[in-house]
Formats: C-alpha cells, structure tokens, sequence
C-alpha cells in the first residue's frame, strides 16, 4: 500500500477556476506535511508548508486533518501559470525519509 | 547564487559501464540526498547523508551507492547501471535532515541501453 495517495489526475480547468486537491497518508505519527509543485521536466519546489490551523499564502490554501490523515491544497483564481504538478510530500513518524505521493497533474487552459 | 547542481544533466549508457553522477550545493547545507522519479511511482529516495561521512539507506537503495567526503558534494555511483535504473535522478540538499524545505537541483536524466 502507498504510504501517500493522490488522485493523479489531470484537473483540467479553465482559468478563473478554484480547484482542490487531497492528499491521504498512512502513517499517523506523521509530524511534517508539504506541497510542492513541479513544471514539467524540472526539478520540485516547495509550494507551502500545511500547518495544524490550516494556512494560507495568496491563492493557495492548505489544510492538514489529522483524525483523518488528509491534506489539501485549494487554489483559486487559477491562472494559467498554475500548470503544473503538485507532489504531496509527508515527514516524520520515525523516519528521516519524506515519502512523495505520486502528484497531481493540473492543467489550466484559457 | 545559492543552487544545487548536477552533471551530466543527460546520459546514455550501456548496460554494465560504471558511471558517477555528481551533485554540488554551495549553501552549506548539513543534508543532502538522491532521489529517482519514474512514471506512476513518484520520487523515491535512494540514499541520503546527515553530515559528511554519514550516509544512509533510503528506500531503493539497491544498485547505487553514495559517498559524502566534504559537505558540498555527494556523487551518486552506479558500479554496474542495468535498464532498470534507466530514470530522472534529482540530489537534493536542505539545512538538516528536519529542515521544512529541500532544495532540488535540476535533474539528471540516465539511460541505460
């Protein structure tokens, strides 16, 4: 069983659109949850850290639920340089090693 | 400029002729590691390194191996590559092994005929 799940997609959507994804883990003494987004054949980088209370940076709102061990990322407004790959990533739970879910392909069209 | 590199960036190689990709960070980091990327599994970790000197397992291990003599560096070796390893390879690096954020360098892109 993978450790992290994600719906690989693709969300295909106009722009102006708000989208969400979830993202589920296994491990529940997992401690540090992330997003990050990947352009096609290029390297990931770090969209936002998910927080407990949730956070938020501009467009992009992530969400953390323990009890259920999920977390999302809504983006609004989406452009279309939106497109892209976004990798839910998990840490902890006795292990240096993050484990990646496999990404969610996004695809913003005019 | 604060970065990771790796070279080559693309590589063509026969099954069995030994080759090392190599990985550089100039921003002091204490953590580096190697991961592969392949359609429909995501990123894996193949080994990573807490300091220099200190390297361990990550979850696909077999066929490679690392070393980490200085702090800047950490090559990833494939003594005898097989088709299986054909993949995307990024290194990563970040302050410390619970640093929030990895900075991934560009990508090494192996094929192994």
């Amino acid at each position: 069983r993978k450790e992290v799940e994600q719906d690989p997609g693709p969300f295909n959507v106009p722009e102006g659109a708000t989208v969400a994804f979830n993202c589920t883990y296994s491990n529940s003494a997992s401690q540090s949850f992330f997003w990050y987004r990947q352009d096609c054949r290029k390297e990931p980088k770090l969209l936002m850290s998910v927080y407990s209370s949730g956070n938020e940076d501009g467009r992009f709102t992530a969400q953390l639920n323990r009890a259920s061990q999920y977390i999302s990322l809504l983006i609004r407004d989406s452009k279309l340089s939106d497109s892209a790959t976004y990798l839910c990533v998990v840490k902890g739970g006795g292990s240096y090693i993050p484990t990646f879910g496999r990404g969610t392909s996004l695809i913003v069209h005019p | 400029e604060a970065q990771v590199t790796q070279n080559p960036r693309y590589l063509i190689t026969v099954t069995g002729k030994k080759l090392t990709v190599t990985c550089s960070q100039n921003m002091n980091h204490e953590y580096m590691s190697w991961y592969r990327q392949d359609p429909g599994l995501g990123l894996r970790q193949i080994y990573y390194s807490m300091n220099v000197e200190v390297t361990d397992k990550g979850d696909v291990p077999e066929g490679y191996k690392v070393s980490r003599k200085e702090k800047r560096n950490f090559p990833l070796i494939l003594e005898s590559p097989s088709p299986n390893q054909t993949s995307l390879y990024f290194c990563a690096s970040s302050p410390g092994a619970h640093s929030n954020e990895q900075f991934f360098g560009p990508g090494t892109r192996l094929t192994v005929l």
